[in-house]
């Protein structure tokens, strides 16, 4: 089975500027969960999606958003880009996260906001 | 509001060495416990999953256990290896769909 992708690797932006990142869970996921990762913050949870729901979503500003379609592909999207929001974003996709099973992580967007 | 700290920060030890990594977390209604590997500028790869009904999980070399009451879990590496460095998240399963990890325990075996 393919693993969790995400598209692109890494990508630059100047501040004030919006961008969309792509992750595509293993097949027959329907779980999508995006982490933004940073040296001083660590990983912090985003949202979750489940069959085009978001189930729960972190301590984000709005400006912070995302949407999962009916095939589980899963877009995230920042708009207004400030310097403190480079960092890896990382999805990961299960079965379904309700049940206890593990998730597995994509290799991450390296997003660099200059 | 769930709080994962992982202890040390760093570690460096001499190859062949047995080893332990603590993860605390301060509320002890988890669904569970995950332990996380991760190589420099990569993304994540499950190591271990203890339900919160287990009290340890083992995969090869690797053992991890689970106390709910104290709020604690450790990984234990057994005959660590040059291989086995990295970045070691814990992730605690607070709430139905959300995660909490830990800062990590960046991990260095050396040759």
């Amino acid at each position: 089975k393919a693993g969790v992708t995400q598209t692109p690797r890494y990508l630059i932006k100047t501040r004030g500027q919006q961008v969309t990142l792509s992750c595509s869970p293993i097949s027959g996921h329907r779980s999508v969960s995006w982490y933004q990762q940073t040296p001083g913050q660590g990983l912090q949870f985003l949202f979750e999606y489940f069959s085009e729901t978001q189930r729960n979503k972190g301590n984000f500003p709005g400006r912070f958003s995302g949407r999962q379609f009916s095939n589980s592909r899963s877009e995230m999207n920042v708009s207004t880009l400030e310097l403190g929001d480079s960092a890896l974003y990382l999805c990961a996709s299960s079965t379904d996260l309700a049940t206890q099973e593990t998730q597995y992580f994509g290799p991450g967007t390296r997003l660099l906001v200059l | 509001k769930q709080e994962v700290t992982q202890i040390p920060a760093a570690l460096s030890v001499p190859e062949g060495e047995n080893l332990v990594l603590n993860c605390s977390f301060t509320d002890s209604a988890i669904y569970n416990l995950q332990w996380f590997r991760q190589d420099p500028g990569k993304g994540l790869t499950s190591l271990l999953l203890i339900q919160s009904s287990q009290r340890e999980q083992t995969s090869g070399r690797l053992n991890a256990s689970l106390d709910k009451s104290s709020g604690r879990s450790t990984l234990y590496i057994a005959a660590s290896q040059p291989g086995d460095s990295a970045t070691y998240l814990c992730a605690v399963r607070s709430g139905t769909y959300k995660y909490i990890f830990g800062t990590g325990t960046r991990l260095k075996v050396l040759a």
